[in-house]
């Protein structure tokens, strides 16, 4: 049971345009969100998390909304650039535990 | 710093054989992981340990082992490589629940 879901594999978006990656989760216990980008042959990197006590987190380019309500999470990243072609996980845990459940990522690919 | 560090980056091994993964942090950090991460799918959780001397299963424990005898080194280790181990091991540390910090990965091949 994959709690923590992110439906689209891959994204393609032009240079300068907004991004959206989306993340659905189904455990409502979850409240804590991280978003982390992956380059290829490298480790993830955190991005921009997000706590269940806010609905908005926003880092430079990078927003990250939160609707508790619909248990659905998305990251906006305006202006796109070349170099945020990567892939993008989203990962959640409960009550402050370091336990975090992975999405399985979506591929963002930024054309010039 | 250097982070975190894994060795080696890449191996392959043939069914039954044995190997330790070491992972190393230079950030002081009490929480380290194991994840593994296959073709559709997320980084699931393997191992991980609190602090010293600590560890404990997580999602995925079966057919792995770990140890904790520094602080800053989490060893995974393989008993008997099997073909469905084949996947990259991530390494990840953190100061409590807080934001883990990756390892690049070693990419592992079971034959």
């Amino acid at each position: 049971d994959q709690q923590v879901k992110q439906n689209s594999p891959s994204l393609s978006v032009q240079e300068g345009r907004i991004s959206i990656l989306n993340c659905d989760y189904t455990n409502s216990m979850f409240d804590y969100f991280l978003w982390y980008k992956k380059y290829p042959a490298e480790g993830p990197t955190f991005l921009i998390s997000i706590s269940s006590i806010k609905d908005k987190n926003e880092d430079g380019r990078f927003t990250v909304f939160l609707n508790k309500s619909a248990k659905h999470l998305s990251l906006h990243i305006v202006p796109s650039q070349p170099g945020d072609s990567a892939v993008y996980f989203c990962a959640a845990s409960a009550g402050g535990t370091y336990k975090y459940i992975f999405g399985t990522g979506t591929r963002l690919k930024v054309l010039a | 710093n250097a982070g975190v560090t894994q060795t080696p980056k890449f191996r392959v091994l043939k069914t039954g054989q044995s190997m330790t993964l070491l992972c190393a942090q230079d950030m002081n950090h009490e929480y380290m992981y194991w994840y593994r991460q296959d073709p559709g799918m997320g980084l699931r959780l393997i191992h991980y340990s609190v602090g010293e001397g600590t560890t404990a299963k997580g999602e995925v424990p079966d057919g792995y082992n770990v140890s904790r005898l520094k602080k800053q080194n989490f060893l995974l280790g393989l008993e008997s490589a099997a073909p469905s181990q084949t996947s990259v091991y991530f390494c990840a540390s953190s100061v409590g629940s807080g934001t883990q910090y990756f390892g690049p990965g070693t990419r592992l091949l079971v034959l």
